[in-house]
């Protein structure tokens, strides 16, 4: 019964690349959030998105930052051309419901360069 | 603006004894919550929740309590174990909209044997 897979594990990218972090929920999972943990701090909400449609998206950057949840296949958090304020570790969780817990991946570290 | 606070970076309890987080929070919008336990590297792992029709949760040595007038909740952790050890995120979310979850900055527990 796998958990959320998240990938890959450890990311360098150098200033002005793109970045894409993948996330394949739970099985039977639908809703998909995304956060943030910059170092000595507390997740961060970044987006919530439920089968091909993004519902929340107000803790995501205007610029550079977008994320998808298509019907087929894992989410992805797309960063372009980042920066070095990027690095971070970014979680994927995933629900049944929106009133069930939500239970989290193993993260993606990025690291810019 | 931080909605979450866990106002203790740290807690050192003996091996056997009671641990009790703290976690306070802002937001009167606010009707669920859930505690998270996290080992470096690694994601959040879920523990336990609570709903604000509810004053007490319980799942084996792990308690959570919520009292809505203070806007305060706790987690004991009887008896508590070294493997206990590890950084507690408490969390909020808002069931109507999406439950995007506001995370507090954590608690590093540390079980002394």
């Amino acid at each position: 019964n796998a958990g959320v897979m998240q990938n890959p594990r450890h990311l360098v990218r150098r200033r002005g690349q793109e970045a894409r972090l993948r996330c394949s929920p739970v099985k039977g999972h639908s809703h998909v959030y995304w956060y943030r943990q910059l170092p000595e701090e507390g997740l961060k909400f970044m987006v919530y998105l439920q089968k091909e449609n993004i519902i929340d998206e107000s803790g995501m950057p205007k610029e550079r930052f977008s994320a998808e949840f298509p019907k087929e296949g894992p989410s992805i958090l797309r960063i372009q051309q980042v920066v070095r304020g990027d690095s971070a570790a970014y979680f994927c969780a995933s629900s049944p419901e929106v009133t069930q817990p939500q239970h989290f991946g193993d993260g993606t570290r990025l690291s810019i360069l | 603006d931080q909605q979450v606070k866990q106002n203790s970076p740290s807690l050192s309890v003996q091996e056997g004894r009671i641990s009790i987080l703290n976690c306070d929070y802002t937001n009167s919008m606010f009707d669920y919550f859930l505690w998270y336990k996290k080992y470096p590297a690694e994601g959040p792992t879920f523990l336990i929740s609570i709903s604000s029709i509810k004053d007490k949760n319980e799942d084996g040595r792990f308690t959570v309590f919520l009292n809505k007038s203070a806007k305060h909740l706790s987690l004991h952790i009887v008896p508590s174990q070294p493997g206990d050890s590890a950084v507690y995120f408490c969390a909020a979310g808002d069931m109507e909209y999406g439950n995007k979850l506001v995370f507090g900055a954590g608690t590093i527990l540390r079980v002394k044997s």
